[in-house]
């Protein structure tokens, strides 16, 4: 059963364009978001959060939508920049669940000078 | 602040073997996660130790275990390896408060031929 879903397993915008990346979960409990970006054969780097109580949150070029209703939450980079260029993951978690993070598959973003 | 270490970065081993593979959190973090990243897949929990009790369990074979140290440390040990085994092992850190970030390290790489 895949809790959180990325459906889109890769996207590819312009340089200075819009880059929205989608991400959906079934989990009820899920009270706390996070977004990854990885590059390969490392580790997941720490891009941003929400939590439920919120349903926006932003940090610099990143900014994070929660629609709990639909359960359904996006990452948006403005402007994009070829450096973002990785794998973008969708975390989700809640207190009952410690320190556990269940992920979504991945979307391979690319940005084109 | 130094950042989560794990050793080695490679590893090559036969099947029927078995690993070791080390974690250090970064100081003051008392959790620490295990993942395992395998081509095509997210990012799967396999457990978490905080205060060198395991925490939290993932969908894995017995033969995935783990420990934690006094110091945080955390050790993960996979026994009669299997094929399917290869994959990108990361280690992450946090307080362990819950519904916080963690922080990974860069992973080792384990291929079993």
């Amino acid at each position: 059963d895949q809790q959180v879903k990325q459906n889109s397993p890769s996207l590819s915008v312009q340089e200075g364009r819009i880059s929205i990346l989608n991400c959906d979960y079934t989990n009820s409990m899920f009270d706390y978001f996070l977004w990854y970006k990885k590059y390969p054969a490392e580790g997941p780097t720490f891009l941003i959060s929400i939590s439920s109580i919120k349903d926006k949150n932003e940090d610099g070029r990143f900014t994070v939508f929660l629609n709990k209703s639909a359960k359904h939450l996006s990452l948006h980079i403005v402007p994009s920049q070829p450096g973002d260029s990785a794998v973008y993951f969708c975390a989700a978690t809640s207190w009952e669940y410690g320190s556990r993070l269940t992920f979504g598959e991945g979307t391979q973003l690319t940005v084109n000078p | 602040k130094a950042g989560v270490t794990q050793t080695p970065r490679y590893l090559i081993k036969t099947r029927g073997q078995q690993v070791t593979l080390s974690c250090s959190p970064i100081s003051g973090h008392r959790s620490v996660s295990w993942y395992q990243q395998t081509p095509g897949q997210g990012l799967q929990f396999l457990f978490e130790y905080f205060s060198e009790t395991q925490r939290n369990k993932g969908n894995f074979p017995g033969r995935f275990s783990g420990r934690q140290f006094s110091n945080s440390r955390s050790e993960m040990n996979v026994s009669t390896l299997e094929l399917g085994d290869s994959a990108l092992y990361l280690c992450a850190s946090s307080f362990g408060q819950g519904n916080e970030k963690l922080f990974f390290g860069s992973g080792t790489q384990l291929s079993v031929l």
